[in-house]
């Protein structure tokens, strides 16, 4: 069975440090995503990014970034120069292509607190 | 992607009482999902609802306690029967389909429930 860890569960940083947020999974698939998801206080659920398995290559996406190894069966993500407005919870999930209709597991999320 | 809408957007229950939270999305979708979050913890998948069949739930969970209907390919109900205080969580909704995003999931903003 797929399992997603993530060891932090809550990081304080000032603003304008770079915070990174570990994700390390288990899966027997061969053929599998993952996905990092932010949520705010308001409760909704902002889908970052999603990775395949055969795509190692890492992603930058303005002040976010993504290490994917699969070596280490890791999917870590860091914020450069955090703000007060990135404070959430961030969830990092794997989601196995044989799973039918390719069911999210969730890790238990890591709260980011940045601040000013 | 995909515009999900999720009611009510929050309740306060009485224990022994039973509350629908309706997600209705502005497309047809393959796949419909709901998800159970406890305070401050991570999502947890309930069920799969399935068109036109009965939902498929995960260990842990059963139909006489939250069933699900889904009449069509937008909408979707959860009954979270017989509430207790620990049933106090946030429920969301979330869908995936090959026509919008292959192998990604939207979700809802969410169902903030509070049992007494």
């Amino acid at each position: 069975a797929q399992k997603v860890t993530q060891a932090q569960t809550e990081i304080s940083v000032v603003e304008k440090e770079d915070v990174t947020l570990d994700c390390v999974y288990e899966t027997r698939d061969t053929t599998y995503y993952l996905f990092w998801y932010k949520q705010p206080p308001s409760g909704e659920l902002v889908f970052l990014i999603r990775r395949n398995s055969f795509d190692e290559q890492n992603e930058i996406s303005g002040r976010y970034s993504w290490n994917f190894q699969k070596s280490t069966s890791s999917f870590n993500f860091t914020i450069t120069a955090s703000q007060v407005v990135d404070s959430a919870v961030y969830f990092c999930a794997l989601s196995e292509a044989r799973a039918a209709g390719n069911k999210l597991t969730f890790g238990g999320g890591t709260r980011v607190l940045v601040k000013p | 992607s995909a515009v999900i809408s999720q009611k009510p957007s929050r309740d306060i229950c009485q224990r022994g009482t039973s509350l629908t939270i309706q997600c209705q999305v502005d497309s047809q979708v393959t796949m419909m999902f709901w998800y159970r979050q406890q305070p401050g913890q991570s999502l947890t998948l309930i069920a799969t609802a399935n068109q036109g069949s009965e939902a498929t739930y995960e260990s842990g969970f059963v139909i006489d306690k939250f069933p699900i209907s889904r009449p069509n390919l937008t909408f979707s109900t959860l009954t979270v029967s017989n509430m207790s205080p620990e049933d106090s969580s946030i429920y969301l909704c979330s869908v995936a389909s090959p026509l919008i995003s292959y192998n990604e999931q939207f979700f809802g903003p969410g169902t903030r429930l509070t049992v007494l």
